[in-house]
């Protein structure tokens, strides 16, 4: 079975940092594209960011870029998204999600994980 | 960035009705456009991908059209377990990947 576990959501000041992590099992880790999607209270999902199955290629969401930042670990079977200089309107539920082998849709999702960007 | 406008916002419907929902793309996407269903507390659920085709284990009464800029979602005889925010999204090669702002099918 497929899962994906965030962790590493919680309550942070406008200008924290945190790190989320995905956990990875139930399927070939090294072979997925990844991306953090976060759903805000009250809005649409938004993609916020992508790596490739090697890491080697990633990008942004405007939104993000210069903040954020992503990376794997396949040892590990680990994703994990560095958030630094949070502001408000980063509040939300942060999803890890698989691509579909060969297209941009999002195919395996965690139960994601809140953060609350708030003084 | 490609903006994808779906409508409406909300439906109420009964056990048994055919629901449709609207998906707009700012730009021509061809066929780059799947649709997710949501329920509270549960991540979101690849449905249709490709416009059209159904994701493995979902049932028939789904069905996706469209290409281009204008896309539809149609629930044939809804079920009870259907009762749900369902989302667009955008698939095009480049990001950023954007989605629809969802539609919440609720009961009548």
């Amino acid at each position: 079975e497929v899962q994906l576990v965030e962790s590493g959501g919680g309550l942070v000041q406008p200008g924290g940092s945190l790190r989320l992590s995905c956990t990875a099992s139930g399927f070939t880790f090294t072979t997925y594209e990844l991306n953090w999607v976060r759903h805000a209270p009250g809005k649409g999902l938004e993609w916020v960011s992508y790596i490739t199955s090697s890491g080697k290629t990633i990008y942004y969401a405007d939104s993000v870029k210069g903040r954020f930042t992503i990376s794997r670990d396949n040892a590990k079977n680990s994703l994990y998204l560095q958030m630094n200089s949070l502001r408000a309107e980063d509040t939300a539920l942060y999803y890890c999600a698989t691509f579909t082998r060969k297209w941009h849709y999002f195919e395996y999702w965690g139960q994601g994980t809140l953060v609350t960007v708030s003084s | 960035d490609i903006q994808m406008t779906q409508s409406p916002s909300s439906v109420s419907a009964s056990v048994g009705d055919r629901v449709t929902i609207i998906c707009r793309a700012s730009q021509g996407i061809s066929t780059w456009l799947a649709w997710y269903q949501q329920k509270p507390g549960q991540a979101p659920k690849l449905l249709i991908y490709g416009a059209s085709s159904l994701q493995s284990g979902v049932p028939s009464r789904f069905s996706g059209s469209g290409s281009g800029t204008d896309f539809t979602l149609t629930i044939s005889n809804l079920q009870p377990e259907d009762f749900a925010t369902y989302f667009c999204q955008q698939a095009n090669s480049s990001p950023p990947w954007t989605f629809g702002q969802g539609t919440k099918v609720e009961i009548k």
